[in-house]
C-alpha cells in the first residue's frame, strides 16, 4: 500500500551545520509530497510541498525535491540554526484526488548552539 | 495559530467512559480529517468528511468511534466505553488544496 518511510531520529546537529533528512515513499500514481514540521508544544504546520515530479518545494531556507526515479523526497538545509528544533514529518497525498494522506513516523531535530 | 482551534486540549477520563472532542476547522474549508498521533509517530488517518459526508474510515476507527459533521462547519469525535489503548493525541486538519491545516490537538489520557 501507500506509505512514506522516514530517517529515523533523532538528529542532533551544531548551528550552522547541513541537514538532510530521508524520506522516501511508495504509492500508486503519482502523489503530491509534503514536509510538516511540529515546533515544541504547537501543532504540526506545513513547511514545504512539491506536486509532480522534479518540482522542489522551498520555506525558510528548507528544501526537498521530488525525485520520482528514486521515489525520494529529502529534506535538506544548508545551515541549520537552533530555532530549527522540531519534529519533521514527510506525507503524501493519493491521487487522483488527494483525499488519503500518510504520514511518516517523524524525525526529530535538535540544534545546539 | 492555524486557525483551526480543538476542545477540550487535555481530557484523562477513566476506562469505560465516553468522551468527545471537537473541531473547528477554518470556515472556507471544506474537507475535515481526524487523525490519532502516538507517542513517537507520525498521524493516522482515522475518518474524513466532505462539508457534512463523512466519505472515508479507516480500520482503525473501531465501533466505538464515531465522528459527526453536522452542517459541515465543526465536528466532533466521540470514543465510547473508552479503554487504556486509545490514549493518544487526537488531531484535526481542515484542508484547502492537499494543504492541511492542524489544531492544536485533544490529548486523551485513559486511566
Amino acid at each position: 500500500g501507500d506509505s512514506v518511510t522516514q530517517m529515523e531520529g533523532p538528529v542532533t546537529l551544531s548551528e550552522e551545520a547541513f541537514l538532510t533528512i530521508n524520506c522516501t515513499y511508495t504509492a500508486t500514481g503519482y502523489p503530491s509530497l509534503f514536509w510538516y514540521v511540529q515546533y515544541p508544544g504547537e501543532g504540526l504546520q506545513l513547511l514545504l510541498k512539491a506536486t509532480k515530479a522534479d518540482d522542489k518545494g522551498s520555506n525558510k531556507g528548507f528544501e526537498a525535491t521530488y525525485r520520482k526515479e528514486t521515489t525520494s523526497f529529502h529534506l535538506e538545509k544548508g545551515s541549520v540554526q537552533v530555532s530549527d528544533s522540531a519534529v519533521y514529518f514527510c506525507a503524501l497525498s493519493v491521487p487522483p484526488t488527494g483525499n488519503q494522506f500518510y504520514f511518516g513516523t517523524g524525525t526529530s531535530l535538535t540544534v545546539i548552539p | 495559530d492555524t486557525g483551526v482551534s480543538q476542545d477540550p486540549r487535555h481530557k484523562i477520563t477513566k476506562r469505560g467512559q465516553n468522551v468527545t472532542f471537537r473541531c473547528d476547522p477554518i470556515s472556507e474549508h471544506n474537507r475535515l480529517y481526524w487523525y490519532r498521533q502516538t507517542l513517537g509517530q507520525g498521524p493516522e488517518f482515522l475518518t474524513y468528511f466532505q462539508n457534512e459526508a463523512q466519505l472515508e474510515k479507516s480500520r482503525l476507527l473501531s465501533d466505538r468511534f464515531s465522528a459527526e459533521r453536522p452542517k459541515g462547519s465543526f465536528s466532533t469525535l466521540e470514543i465510547q466505553r473508552t479503554e487504556q489503548g486509545d490514549s493518544a493525541m487526537y488531531l484535526c486538519a481542515s484542508v484547502l488544496q492537499e494543504t492541511q491545516y492542524f489544531g492544536p490537538g485533544t490529548r486523551l489520557l485513559v486511566l
